[in-house]
């Protein structure tokens, strides 16, 4: 298993650019997330999805779109970048570990500048 | 509401010292606790979790972690630090049913000098 991947690794946008952030994950798991890690702030949710077709919002979900039209892909849309998006996103999904035992796993981020 | 505190923002330590790196948390209901270990440039990594049961929680690296409901409080120890401990932590929360909501702490960074 690759687990969870995202790119890009790094992005540079001018505001008001759109762009999607790809997450992928290849372990069948219902549950994806994104969230945003900014200094200080630690890890603050964005968008969350319990299954293919089913979204909603976390804490911070402004400025940002999301679908899950495959349990395996959950990409994420700037629909207009504005510098307060400058951040290292991190996309995350949750399952069960070959102990049967729940846990989440974390993608290795994307880094995004927007000028 | 939720919240997790993480109370030092950074913590300078010598190798083999041992360290604890303090959480406390706020919430009406039962929670689960977990620590991440982020390294330089890379994702989060679980280091351990609190679900039910005992609560001191042995997790991966040596780190352990014991949870007091009393005190709302779930703090990260190691007996002896590497300088290959040096990260950031995360401590974070969620409430049972409630998973995919986790509230994370703003993170203490880990500085183990030789």
């Amino acid at each position: 298993n690759a687990g969870v991947t995202q790119t890009p690794k790094f992005q540079v946008l001018k505001t008001g650019q759109s762009m999607t952030l790809q997450c992928a994950q290849d372990m069948n798991h219902e549950y994806m997330s994104w969230y945003r890690q900014d200094p200080g702030m630690g890890l603050r949710l964005i968008h969350y999805s319990v299954g293919a077709g089913i979204t909603d919002q976390g804490e911070v979900p402004n400025g940002y779109n999301v679908s899950r039209s495959t349990t395996e892909d959950f990409p994420l849309r700037l629909l207009s970048a504005a510098p307060s998006q400058t951040s290292v996103y991190f996309c995350a999904s949750r399952g069960k570990t070959a102990m049967n035992r729940e846990t989440q796993y974390f993608g290795p981020g994307t880094r995004l500048l927007v000028l | 509401a939720q919240s997790v505190t993480q109370l030092d923002s950074q913590v300078p330590v010598f190798e083999e010292a041992p360290v604890e790196l303090r959480c406390n948390y706020s919430s009406s209901v039962s929670v689960y606790l977990f620590w991440y270990v982020q390294y330089p440039n890379q994702g989060l990594q679980l280091l351990l979790k609190y679900l039910s049961g005992s609560t001191l929680v042995k997790g991966i690296n040596g780190f352990e972690a014991e949870f007091n409901k009393s005190q709302t409080s779930f703090h990260l120890r190691k007996p002896s630090v590497h300088i290959s401990d040096t990260a950031e932590y995360f401590c974070a929360v969620t409430f049972s049913g409630g998973y995919n909501k986790l509230i994370f702490g703003a993170g203490t960074r880990l500085a183990v000098h030789p």
